[in-house]
């Protein structure tokens, strides 16, 4: 197992465009989680499943986002009707299930989503 | 909204010095985590360190955390011009599982 998976690496879309995000998460990891960066400042937690479940969203998840996990494998992170101020770098990140609290958490290498 | 912050926002360094660099919270914490990304990449985990623990050492970083004082240090010693990145520290809260990263320090280490 190479690490987390997180496809594509740069998306440009038009704006009012919806685009689709992708993680792949380490196959042992029951948790999934995605963060949302800026430039210049710390992720901010966007929602995280354990499993299949989606146990917790962010105020930051407005409506327009969507996130799924289907099967606990996979995850997908749909936003539409894009805005310029979705732009960002999308991360997403997986731990175990009580690992996560000693071992810390694998992050992939992130989706970058410029909005024109 | 971000709970930690970080002080200060960017060092900068000469290879062989050491590098320290500073984050405070706010609320009850299970543990502190130290995170290193470098430019437009993902975060990559270095360090943990739990709420009953005071020290911890891996290779040449060195974490304390101070919880009576809600901060936390992180100390790269003999830095490396490959050192040379933005480090944010994490809180896992005792409310949840999620991480609350602060702002980051942005280290250079000059060659």
């Amino acid at each position: 197992d190479t690490g987390v998976s997180q496809d594509p690496r740069h998306k440009i879309t038009k704006r009012g465009q919806n685009v689709t995000f992708r993680c792949d998460p380490i196959s042992e990891h029951n948790r999934l989680y995605w963060y949302r960066q800026t430039l210049g400042q710390g992720p901010e937690f966007l929602t995280y499943f354990q499993n299949e479940a989606q146990l917790e969203k962010s105020r930051l998840l407005s409506d327009r986002f969507s996130a799924e996990r289907p099967k606990g494998s996979f995850s997908t992170l749909e936003i539409q009707r894009t805005e310029q101020g979705d732009s960002a770098m999308y991360l997403c990140a997986s731990s175990s299930l009580g690992t996560g609290r000693y071992y810390g958490y694998t992050f992939g290498s992130g989706t970058r989503l410029t909005v024109v | 909204s971000q709970q930690g912050e970080e002080d200060p926002q960017a060092l900068s360094i000469q290879e062989g010095e050491n590098a320290t660099m500073n984050c405070s919270y706010k609320t009850s914490i299970n543990n502190l985590q130290w995170y290193r990304q470098n430019s437009g990449r993902g975060l990559v985990h270095l360090i943990l360190i739990r709420s009953n623990e005071r020290e911890k050492h891996s290779g040449r970083l060195r974490v304390t955390l101070d919880t009576s004082k809600k901060s936390s240090s992180l100390l790269i010693t003999a830095s490396r011009a490959a050192d040379t990145a933005s480090y944010f520290c994490a809180t896992e809260e005792t409310s949840g599982s999620r991480l609350t990263f602060g702002e980051g320090t942005q280290l250079t280490v000059n060659p």
